[in-house]
């Protein structure tokens, strides 16, 4: 159980194009959910928490108008990096924890290239 | 959330225990000790968590010192798919605010299992 699912798994595209990201929680709902950013060889970090039917709150020095969440439904928020350009090329990954005792699961991450 | 301490990385035999620990010499009394792994190009996967107790289950068992400032996850039959980079991560459980379910990841530690 616990499943977390992102989609795609890797995008190539040019730069000025906008890409979104879907993350779903297969067999649980998620009130909220979270993504996450890692450059090679570093650690992840938080970029901001997705809540279902409300704005998503952002961490410190992440552009709001740049990296795009929505929290439609309680299995599904999708990311969508805005007029990417080469500087966002990242592995991104997203999160969810199923309600009472249970610890948070991640997906699989979606590895974006920007040309 | 408290900060912990790990080793950058450690090497381990096939077939061996592997050993991972941890520091969290600032925990508080309701902050939890989460463990989680990273394989290359893939998201985090969870391993175990604890409060005060030694906890084990199909993946790992977590030894949580009765002062509760360090913690050792370990692997008992370590095999080359353990491979990883390990996180060791301290967490409210539940919190509530805009601090609820997310979670800090520091460096890990690189654990290389050999033949």
């Amino acid at each position: 159980g616990a499943v977390v699912s992102q989609h795609p798994s890797r995008v190539i595209c040019k730069s000025g194009t906008s890409v979104k990201i879907e993350c779903r929680s297969l067999d649980f709902q998620a009130t909220t959910m979270f993504w996450y950013r890692q450059f090679p060889k570093k650690s992840l970090m938080l970029m901001a928490t997705s809540n279902e039917g409300s704005k998503a709150t952002y961490e410190q020095g992440v552009e709001k108008d740049k990296f795009l969440i929505n929290h439609a439904s309680l299995t599904l928020s999708t990311l969508t990096v805005t007029s990417a350009h080469p500087e966002d090329s990242s592995f991104y990954i997203c999160s969810a924890r199923p309600g009472g005792n249970q610890p948070q699961h991640f997906g699989d991450g979606t590895r974006l290239s920007i040309l | 959330d408290a900060k912990t301490t790990q080793p950058p990385s450690m090497d381990c035999a096939e077939g061996r225990a592997a050993n991972l620990p941890c520091n969290h010499s600032t925990i508080s009394g309701n902050e939890y000790v989460y463990w989680y792994r990273q394989i290359h190009s893939q998201g985090p996967q969870y391993i175990i968590h604890g409060l005060k107790n030694n906890e084990t289950n199909e993946m790992a068992s977590l030894i949580i010192t009765e002062d509760r400032k360090s913690s050792t996850l370990i692997l008992p039959h370590a095999t080359l798919r353990d491979t990883a980079v390990y996180y060791c991560i301290v967490r409210v459980f539940g919190a509530g605010g805009t601090s609820y379910g997310k979670l800090t990841f520091g460096q890990g530690t690189i654990l290389t299992v050999h033949p």
